[in-house]
């Protein structure tokens, strides 16, 4: 079964503009949750997507949004980028939505870098 | 809030021998889970042990076991027979039983070196 697959791997843009990143769970998961990790603040939680609705979310400006497909497929976007927002984005997918047995399998991330 | 605390920021163990890292964290739930994650260099995230707060029982898997203290708030990852694959940058992470759906807290992590 493959595994979570996250597009582009890299990607560089300029301060102002948009970024849109995506994920694909794992088959037969239906959750899908983002983090961004940076070495100044360590993994921190974004949102999380099921059944095409955010339960979830962390404490991130409105800049960061994000969706979910009736496939599962998730997109983050990131709006008027900044500096601060260079950082490794990761995506998690499970079966369900905090079930007893579910475990998060992670993407390889994508590397996003603001100049 | 819950909060996740790894006060080793760097271990080093020599191959073959035993690391145990520790992590200690803060909740006011009386059921949660604990995991540690692996992230290598350059390479994605993996699971390597899980514990369920409400299981007495020290969770395993092959070389790796947690000594899990419910009371103390602590939850430390024994590596015993130390490869130079399991080089890698550990997390602590703790999830919510009821309300965080799937949401990780984790720790600031501890970047563990093998010598030979």
């Amino acid at each position: 079964k493959a595994g979570v697959t996250q597009t582009p791997r890299y990607l560089i843009k300029t301060r102002g503009q948009q970024v849109t990143l995506s994920c694909s769970p794992i088959s037969g998961h239906r959750s899908v949750s983002w983090y961004q990790q940076t070495p100044g603040q360590g993994l921190q939680f974004l949102f999380e997507y099921f059944s095409e609705t955010q339960r979830n979310k962390g404490n991130f400006p409105g800049r960061f949004s994000g969706r979910q497909f009736s496939n599962s497929r998730s997109e983050m976007n990131v709006s008027t980028l900044e500096l601060g927002d260079s950082a490794l984005y990761l995506c998690a997918s499970s079966l369900s939505l905090a079930g007893e047995s579910d475990t998060q399998y992670f993407g390889p991330g994508t590397r996003l870098t603001v100049l | 809030a819950q909060t996740v605390t790894q006060s080793q920021p760097e271990m080093s163990v020599q191959e073959a021998e035993t690391v145990t890292l520790s992590c200690t964290y803060d909740t006011s739930e009386s059921d949660y889970y604990l995991f540690w994650y692996k992230q290598p260099p350059s390479r994605q995230m993996i699971l390597v042990i899980r514990q369920e707060a409400y299981k007495q029982q020290n969770a395993t898997e092959n070389r790796f076991s947690v000594n899990f203290q419910k009371a103390a708030k602590s939850f430390s990852l024994k590596i015993s027979d130390s490869q130079l694959g399991d080089a890698a940058m550990y997390f602590c992470a703790y999830r919510a039983i009821t309300g965080g759906g799937n949401k990780l807290t984790f720790g600031t992590g501890t970047q563990l070196k093998v010598e030979l």
